[in-house]
């Protein structure tokens, strides 16, 4: 079975553009969550999603939003692009909300660097 | 806030010797689970070993075991007869409710 998969692998974007990362999670995973990795720090959680829902939101501004599908896939969309969002962006899968035991299953991640 | 600590940003071991990884965590919960997980350059975070709070008994998967102290909120990972591919950055985490807290990582160099 394919892991998660995050798309694109890479990105460079410019100051104050937007931006959409994509994540598809384990098949039948139903929760997804996105992290924001700066270089040398570990993983800062930015929202959780479970059957469409938000069911999580870390510290982050209003320009981070997110959405997940029918499909269980989501997208991570950034808006108004700062040169402190350089970072990676992992996305983790896991079978269901409230089971606390269950690892996350992460991606690879999302390269973005602002220029 | 939950919090996770991990002091040693750097450590280095010796092909087949053992090394011990310090995570100290802050909660005022009694029921959460703590992870660690290996990040190689290839920047897939890995699962190595979890622990359910509740349990006494340490965890251990082959050559990974976690030293547990609860009362203490310290949760170290023991890494025996290191090899090669061991090399790579360790995050401890912590979980409660839907969200995992990280500590800001070690980075683990195995040296031949």
């Amino acid at each position: 079975d394919a892991g998660v998969t995050q798309s694109p692998t890479h990105l460079i974007k410019t100051r104050g553009q937007h931006v959409t990362l994509r994540c598809s999670p384990i098949s039948g995973h139903k929760s997804v969550s996105w992290y924001q990795q700066v270089l040398g720090q570990g993983p800062q959680f930015i929202f959780q999603y479970y059957e469409k829902e938000e069911r999580g939101r870390g510290n982050f501004p209003d320009r981070f939003s997110a959405r997940q599908f029918p499909n269980y896939s989501s997208e991570l969309n950034v808006n108004a692009l700062l040169l402190g969002d350089s970072a990676l962006y992992l996305c983790a899968s896991s079978y269901q909300l409230g089971v606390v035991n269950q690892p996350q299953h992460f991606g690879d991640g999302t390269r973005l660097s602002i220029l | 806030a939950q919090t996770v600590t991990q002091s040693q940003p750097e450590m280095s071991v010796q092909e087949a010797e053992t090394v011990t990884l310090s995570c100290t965590y802050d909660t005022s919960e009694s029921d959460y689970y703590l992870f660690w997980y290996k990040q190689p350059p290839s920047r897939q975070m890995i699962l190595v070993i979890r622990q359910e709070a509740y349990k006494q008994q340490n965890a251990t998967e082959n050559r990974f075991s976690v030293n547990f102290q609860k009362a203490a909120k310290s949760f170290s990972l023991k890494i025996s007869d290191s090899q090669l591919g061991d090399a790579a950055m360790y995050f401890c985490a912590y979980r409660y409710g839907q969200n995992f807290v990280f500590g800001p990582g070690t980075r683990l160099s195995v040296l031949p």
